[in-house]
């Protein structure tokens, strides 16, 4: 079974630190994986998109690292700000189909405390 | 930011009635989606649609209907709500490229939801 795991299920952090969310997948075939920002109440936002040759995709503080061989990725946020508050959501896209199957990890929920 | 607009953005209505849930987008995305998703677990597609009047029931079973009359306009409608529909309804649309093969890569972009409380 096709599958998205995530962890932490939720983290506090303060603000400044640097934190890692993880993810697992068993997703197969494997065609790309995404990171998504989701603000309470609101729809998510895409933060990076890697395929399988890409081992690290950048965006600002926000760095997302894959390894198709353990079928693992995390996402490293630095510095962290009171915006940072939000669910990350790890995606996962499977290549059998010409709908690009999304598979969806529960969230990971940030908090950022002052 | 995404445009993408859902509306409205909180529902809350009696066992039995009929709702209509509206999402449009002005980007010319060819693909739309609905999602639903309860609180701290994950999106569950319910409905799909490649263009106008191209209609699929997604992954997860809903009583939900929608249409596609229009490329900017995917409305979601229940014929009668009940409690069990409680939940957040998220509209999603997608570009196709421009071979007009779809592909798995194509970014995903998200209303902001509505939050639907049947009573």
């Amino acid at each position: 079974k096709n599958q998205v795991e995530q962890s932490p299920q939720s983290l506090i952090i303060l603000e400044g630190k640097n934190c890692t969310l993880q993810c697992n997948y068993t997703v197969s075939p494997f065609s790309n994986l995404r990171w998504y920002k989701q603000d309470t109440g609101r729809g998510p936002v895409s933060l990076t998109i890697m395929t399988f040759s890409e081992n690290t995709k950048s965006n600002g503080r926000y760095t997302a690292t894959l390894d198709a061989d353990t079928k693992q990725s995390s996402l490293h946020i630095t510095a962290s700000q009171l915006s940072d508050s939000a669910s990350y959501i790890c995606v996962v896209s499977d290549r059998g189909s010409t709908l690009g199957r999304l598979y969806f990890g529960r969230g990971t929920q940030l908090t950022v405390w002052p | 930011e995404a445009d993408i607009y859902q509306t409205p953005r909180y529902l809350v209505i009696g066992t039995g009635k009929k709702i209509t849930l509206e999402c449009s987008q002005t980007m010319g995305h060819d693909k739309m989606y609905w999602y639903q998703q309860d609180p701290g677990m994950e999106l569950h597609l319910i409905h799909y649609s490649y263009g106008v009047n191209s209609t699929e029931k997604g992954d997860l079973s809903s009583e939900s209907t929608v249409s596609r009359i229009r490329t900017e306009h995917f409305p979601l409608t229940l014929e009668s709500a009940r409690p069990s529909h409680t939940s957040q309804y998220l509209c999603a649309s997608s570009e196709v490229s421009a071979s007009g093969r779809i592909t798995s890569t194509d970014t995903q972009y998200f209303g902001p939801g509505t939050r639907l409380t049947v009573l």
